[in-house]
């Protein structure tokens, strides 16, 4: 596609309900970025995939949190017992090579937990 | 660990007018980048400008400049002739060595007609 693309747009779950969120990249693009955004903050790095290998996963709040890029296409951001604190805008971001390379960004899910 | 500090939370200017966003990081790497994205209420970040460290000379994309002080490590936006459109959350973003951005809290600026 043309950009990047994130699905759902929007997703409700229960407390405790496990959830995906999808991140289609701009095709050709190495390197994939997963950011979460609270309400009145700026985005927070989660995860980065240099083609299907997490290079840098230091962001990811603790074990309920995976993501996975099998194809080092499409990735896969997974939450597991969801809490109402995980209520956030989850960004993903691709660039062709990572480093100083424009990140796009595509719109987001927001993500309520209730 | 770097960090990002953006210390208007809110700004105002008038149609046409030009307004000046702050931001001032703070880092130990000497060689990394700067940049300003756009947030509108789509939630898509838009790139606005970038900043390499090592270029002195400040960069300028039409409407859009920043001032660059890296001794005071300091990383400003100015909009001029500003319009509607400019009406959105701004962000200041610092990329170095790491390969992930941080990014400061943001300014919400208003454009008033």
């Amino acid at each position: 596609g043309a950009g990047v693309s994130q699905t759902p747009s929007n997703k409700v779950t229960e407390k405790g309900k496990y959830v995906e969120l999808r991140c289609d990249p701009i095709s050709g693009h190495t390197a994939l970025y997963w950011y979460r955004q609270s309400l009145g903050q700026g985005p927070e790095f989660l995860i980065y995939f240099q083609g299907t290998g997490a290079a840098d996963d230091s962001g990811l709040p603790n074990d309920r949190f995976f993501a996975v890029r099998p194809e080092g296409s499409v990735s896969t951001l997974k939450i597991q017992r969801t809490e109402r604190g995980d209520s956030a805008v989850y960004l993903c971001a691709s660039s062709p090579q990572g480093g100083d390379t424009e990140a796009f960004f595509g719109q987001g899910t927001r993500l309520t937990v209730v | 660990a770097q960090t990002v500090t953006q210390s208007q939370p809110e700004m105002s200017v008038q149609e046409a007018e030009t307004v000046t966003l702050s931001c001032t990081y703070d880092t130990s790497e000497s060689n990394y980048y700067l940049f300003w994205y756009k947030q509108p209420p789509s939630r898509q970040m838009i790139l606005v400008i970038r900043q390499e460290a090592y270029k002195q000379q400040n960069a300028t994309e039409n409407r859009f400049s920043v001032n660059f002080q890296k001794a005071a490590k300091s990383f400003s936006l100015k909009i001029s002739d500003s319009q509607l459109g400019d009406t959105a959350m701004y962000f200041c973003a610092f990329g170095g060595a790491t390969n992930k951005l941080i990014f400061g809290t943001g300014t919400l600026l208003a454009v008033q007609p």
